[in-house]
């Protein structure tokens, strides 16, 4: 079984500053690690992923994110925040050996971005 | 290409009611999971389909059930609806259900037990 943390469930931000949005996991097995965004009253979107090879990893809106084994953690970073990065972000991890798709989520984190 | 649909958007039912959701993938794509998603519990994982068969089941009650057609669309139905069931329910597909794959998520369906 494995367990997402999210270590903040708000971060507050001034437009242009950077950011860092943290996430720990647990699991006694290889996992695949992901980072997905939700914007009000839609769905989720794919920002990036991690699978295999290089431990950072670049995604779509000039966001990434860097693969820690020792420490479990895929914290996301973005460089220079916009308005419209005001969302909520969910790390989720999957089991790579499962037969099949099962995501499991953090809590999630909301990124409201200031003007 | 069109994305996942999901139908209807906004759903209001009383408790002890009934009720079936419905999901449409990406063309192509055959697996189809299922999502609740609420305030306190946040994002967990109700099932997935591929090709009309349920290959996996989260921790819910049997009250939730789920089914998948030869065209990949699959419905989810949950029974006596309790107070509790109030959640955005979020469909997702993949290509093929890989633990690798990418999965595309549609917009949801609000549904709001009284």
């Amino acid at each position: 079984a494995q367990s997402v943390t999210q270590l903040d469930s708000q971060v507050p931000v001034f437009e242009e500053a950077p950011v860092e949005l943290r996430c720990n996991y647990s699991s006694s097995v290889s996992v695949y690690l992901f980072w997905y965004v939700q914007y009000p009253n839609q769905g989720l979107q794919l920002l990036l992923k991690y699978l295999s090879g290089s431990t950072l990893v670049k995604g779509i809106n000039g966001f990434e994110a860097e693969f820690n084994k020792s420490q479990t953690s895929f914290h996301l970073r973005k460089p220079s925040v916009h308005i419209s990065d005001t969302a909520e972000y969910f790390c989720a991890v999957s089991d790579t050996g499962a037969g099949s798709y099962q995501l499991t989520f953090g809590k999630g984190t909301k990124l409201s971005v200031i003007p | 290409k069109a994305g996942v649909t999901q139908t209807p958007r906004y759903l209001i039912k009383t408790r002890g009611q009934q009720v079936t959701l419905s999901c449409s993938p990406i063309s192509g794509h055959r697996s189809v999971s299922w999502y609740q998603q609420t305030p306190g519990q946040g994002l967990q994982f109700l099932f997935e389909y591929f090709s009309e068969t349920q290959r996996n089941k989260g921790n819910f009650p049997g009250r939730f059930s789920g089914r998948q057609f030869s065209n990949s669309r699959s419905e989810m139905n949950v029974s006596t609806l309790e107070l509790g069931d109030s959640a955005l329910y979020l469909c997702a597909s993949s290509l093929s259900g890989g633990a690798s794959d990418t999965q595309y998520f549609g917009p949801g369906t609000r549904l709001t037990v009284l």
